[in-house]
């Protein structure tokens, strides 16, 4: 079946550092990735739509300037949490499209401390 | 634009009991229904999904959910629950025809107790 691996599972960094996430497909070409932020008690809140070869399509609140996606080839998209802040500690999760337009799979997460 | 309601935020249960998540969603077109389940510090994992045809789908470790269109409601339910099935449960809506992106409900924790 389809998987999607995410790295690290876990980071902390300083406050004012910057951190990169990288979510890979690897059994299968992914031309959209999303990104995702969890909350304590929280749902997932949609973050920002990567597409392949061009712009990340961010969702309304959420800073492009500093949630940075790069999705540089089919297989691999990037979130670099920039200049991070103790707000910024979550739980990031990433998600690829497969077999068509509702075969969503899931990343197992990036919990990030910025301390 | 389509929501999605969890109404219990958490469901404490004995084990071997039977259990019932309820979710309720809005919207204005025909949507497509998922559960998704999170063990902890874990990604999503697809549990079940109805997209069209029988109302009443199955997953493989005992899971059912049955649409229910003038209720608009899709209930996960289980007749005898594991202390392994704890976990966070989250209910999720797309909408058919649109960008496919689901909408999540705010999930549900069940606590399986022995």
């Amino acid at each position: 079946g389809a998987v999607v691996s995410q790295h690290p599972s876990r980071v902390i960094c300083k406050s004012g550092t910057s951190v990169k996430i990288e979510c890979r497909s690897l059994d299968f070409q992914a031309t959209t990735m999303f990104w995702y932020r969890q909350f304590p008690k929280k749902s997932l809140m949609l973050m920002a739509t990567s597409n392949e070869g061009s712009k990340a399509t961010y969702e309304q609140g959420v800073e492009k300037d500093k949630f940075l996606i790069n999705h540089a080839s089919l297989t691999l998209s990037t979130l670099t949490v920039t200049s991070a802040h103790p707000e910024d500690s979550s739980f990031y999760i990433c998600s690829a499209r497969d077999r068509g337009p509702l075969g969503y799979t899931f990343g197992s997460g990036t919990r990030l401390t910025v301390v | 634009a389509q929501s999605v309601t969890q109404l219990d935020s958490q469901v404490p249960v004995f084990e071997e009991a039977p259990v019932e998540l309820r979710c309720n969603y809005s919207s204005s077109v025909s949507v497509y229904l998922f559960w998704y389940v999170q063990y902890p510090n874990q990604g999503l994992q697809l549990l079940l999904k109805y997209l069209s045809g029988s109302t009443l789908v199955e997953s493989i470790n005992g899971f059912e959910a049955e649409f229910n269109k003038s209720q608009t409601s899709f209930h996960l339910r289980k007749p005898s629950v594991h202390i392994s099935d704890t976990a966070e449960y989250f209910c999720a809506v797309s909408e058919t025809g649109g960008s496919y992106i689901p909408t999540f409900g705010r999930g549900t924790s069940l606590i399986v107790h022995p």
